[in-house]
């Protein structure tokens, strides 16, 4: 079964561009998760969708992140315009159910901003 | 709102031996736990998980954890460690009121030959 599918896997851009982070999230599931993680502040989830509809947005930085679900098998992270802080590798991880269900992670996206 | 601490950052462990990784939780009602590891250049994989029931539970790749509700804790243990299981490690618990889990810091395992 295909699990939680992200691209690109690696990004490399210069600060001030546009950056479009992808998701597919794993058929069925009706939560997907985006989540940043770096050396300094570890694992933190930006932002939550439950049946394509954002339930939790408390974790992006500012405004210059902003993410959508159009539909319940695509998602997209934006980030304009990127700064070197944005570093980092971004996961998505999706679920199925109500209540305490484990999250099923994709491998990432690296992105380095220069 | 629920907090996971995981004491420690890094724990080196020679391949044979046994290996414990510390996890403790904070909330007030049943939580659902889970232990995932992620190995360098991947995304986290799913080691086992906690509902109810038996306290002890098994998971893949010969690793098992037990809940202690008294000391509000869920360890995860492995018998012998192998070079593979060198990995990031994190526990993580979420609740019966939506599908938001909430991570430890993570534990980085390093195996010596």
């Amino acid at each position: 079964d295909a699990g939680v599918i992200q691209s690109p896997r690696h990004e490399v851009t210069e600060m001030g561009q546009e950056v479009t982070l992808r998701c597919k999230p794993i058929s069925g599931h009706n939560s997907l998760f985006w989540y940043r993680q770096t050396m300094m502040r570890g694992l933190e989830l930006l932002i939550y969708f439950n049946n394509n509809v954002p339930i939790d947005d408390s974790g992006m930085p500012e405004d210059r992140f902003s993410a959508k679900m159009p539909n319940a098998s695509f998602s997209t992270l934006k980030i304009q315009p990127s700064e070197p802080r944005d570093s980092a590798v971004y996961f998505c991880a999706s679920s199925f159910g109500q209540g305490g269900q484990p999250q099923h992670f994709g491998d990432g996206t690296r992105l380095s901003i220069l | 709102a629920q907090s996971v601490t995981q004491p420690d950052i890094h724990i080196t462990v020679s391949e044979g031996a046994s290996l414990e990784l510390r996890c403790n939780y904070s909330y007030g009602a049943t939580p659902y736990l889970f232990w995932y590891v992620q190995s360098p250049g991947q995304g986290l994989q799913l080691l086992l998980k906690y509902f109810s029931g038996d306290t002890l539970v098994q998971g893949i790749k010969g690793f098992e954890a037990e809940f202690k509700r008294s000391q509000s804790s869920f360890n995860l243990r492995k018998p012998s460690v192998h070079w593979s299981d060198a990995a990031e490690y994190f526990c993580a618990v979420g609740t019966i009121a939506g599908n938001k889990l909430t991570f430890g810091g993570g534990t980085r395992v390093l195996v010596k030959p």
